[in-house]
């Protein structure tokens, strides 16, 4: 059974930057027509999706966030990673990692962690 | 502001039917078949229940429906019980460039 575990600080100050992880173990990282992902919700507001990374490398970023995020993949480890620059209040948010299962027809998110509340305060 | 727009609230009574939409444009909703429903209760994390607009991934009871017309997509939830109160969304592939949009979100109450 596939699992996604985001770790990483629940703390961050204004102006720095937010960095989590997420482990995957019940399947390689590397599994063709998968995307592995970043959303956020938050608290009391919808989901926000911050972008996606095949396992090759190539990202796609939501354009509202592009010009803070970096998303990276470290195969040996089977993990991703999540990097959000110059953060704000408004940052703070559950952030979840999930699985996005693409095919020629369809490309949801299939699998998520249990989600890590990241606070932006000093 | 959402991409795709959801009415806040939706309700029913147990062994009812509600249908929640989804209204996008051309470019997401419209034009393509890549929609997606997520199940939210209070504290846990998203669960698919709908993907290319009408399947059913394996576990996700036959109540739960899919459907599109035009720019607007629709989950319909039939024999309505309380486990399945809980916030529901919409997304859809918009493109390269915006990848995956959300829809706002509805709370759904069961009476």
């Amino acid at each position: 059974q596939l699992q996604l575990q985001e770790s990483g600080p629940g703390l961050v100050k204004p102006s720095e930057t937010l960095s989590l992880t997420c482990t995957v173990s019940g399947d390689s990282i590397n599994s063709n027509s998968y995307y592995w992902v970043w959303v956020r919700q938050p608290p009391g507001k919808g989901l926000e999706w911050i972008g996606s990374i095949y396992f090759g490398g190539s990202t796609y970023y939501n354009p509202s966030l592009k010009s803070r995020v970096t998303i990276s993949v470290d195969t040996s480890r089977n993990q991703f990673s999540l990097k959000l620059r110059s953060v704000t209040a408004a940052d703070t948010a559950v952030y979840y990692c999930a699985r996005q299962s693409c095919s020629s027809t369809s490309c949801p998110f299939d699998y998520w962690g249990q989600g890590t509340l990241v606070t932006v305060s000093s | 502001q959402s991409a795709l727009t959801q009415p806040p609230s939706a309700s029913g009574s147990p062994g009812q039917s509600v249908t929640i939409s989804c209204t996008g444009t051309s470019s997401d909703v419209g034009g393509y078949n890549y929609v997606s429903w997520y199940q939210q209760h209070p504290g846990k994390a998203p669960k698919l229940v709908i993907y290319e607009v009408t399947e059913r991934p394996s576990g996700v009871p036959d109540r739960f429906s899919g459907s599109k017309s035009g720019n607007t997509a629709s989950l319909t939830v039939s024999g309505l019980q309380a486990e399945d109160e809980a916030d529901y969304y919409c997304s859809s592939y918009a493109g390269s460039n915006n990848f995956v949009v959300f829809g706002g979100g509805t709370k759904l109450t069961v009476l």
